[in-house]
């Protein structure tokens, strides 16, 4: 079977550009995470998705949105890109929102530089 | 508020040896699951093991055991007869039964494996 899927797995943008990062989950799995990991740090939550609709969102700027499709597939935006977005951007996916003892399972992540 | 500690930026091992990786959490609800990832060079966060706060034994996956020490408010990890490929980064990471689409992270412990 196959695992959680990101696309690109490395990308490099200029500042101010926008950037779209896509995730495809687990079949079966309803529910899609997106984490930023800056270098040297421990993955941050962006946003959770859940049955399409948005259910959690980490501390970060509008700039910042998701999507998830009727195929449990997400994409990440990313617009007026910064320096400071350089990172990898890692997706999760998980059967359900409320199972505290279920280990999301996460995808190799992309890669994303910006300059 | 809500927060992991992993106080051990790099440790090594030698091969065939036990290694333990220090976790402290803190949380206010009681009702909370505890993990831990490898994390590769390739990025993958790879899930091992799992510890929920109502749990009254220590949980074990093969070669990973967790050492749950509920009022000191820690969840090391021990990994036994240590291999080269346990090599990696190491993160523990929470989330309470409040919210629990959302991983806490901590910043990571280096594991060096020495042949």
């Amino acid at each position: 079977d196959a695992g959680v899927t990101q696309s690109p797995t490395h990308l490099i943008k200029t500042r101010g550009q926008h950037v779209t990062l896509r995730c495809s989950p687990i079949s079966g799995h309803k529910s899609v995470s997106w984490y930023q990991q800056v270098l040297g740090q421990g993955p941050q939550f962006i946003f959770q998705y859940y049955e399409k609709e948005e259910r959690g969102r980490g501390n970060f700027p509008d700039r910042f949105s998701a999507r998830q499709f009727p195929n449990y597939s997400s994409e990440l935006n990313v617009n007026a890109l910064l320096l400071g977005d350089s990172a990898l951007y890692l997706c999760a996916s998980s059967p359900n929102r409320d199972s505290l003892n279920y280990g999301y399972t996460f995808g190799s992540g992309t890669r994303l530089t910006v300059v | 508020a809500q927060k992991i500690t992993q106080t051990q930026p790099g440790m090594f091992v030698q091969e065939k040896e036990a290694v333990t990786l220090d976790c402290t959490y803190d949380t206010s609800d009681p009702s909370y699951g505890l993990f831990w990832y490898k994390q590769p060079s390739s990025g993958e966060m790879i899930f091992l093991i799992y510890q929920g706060s109502y749990d009254q034994q220590n949980a074990t996956e093969g070669r990973y055991s967790l050492n749950f020490q509920k009022a000191r408010k820690s969840a090391n990890l021990v990994i036994s007869a240590s291999q080269l490929g346990d090599s990696a980064m190491y993160f523990c990471a929470m989330r309470e039964g409040r919210g629990t689409y959302k991983y806490i992270f901590g910043t990571g412990t280096r594991l060096k494996v020495l042949a």
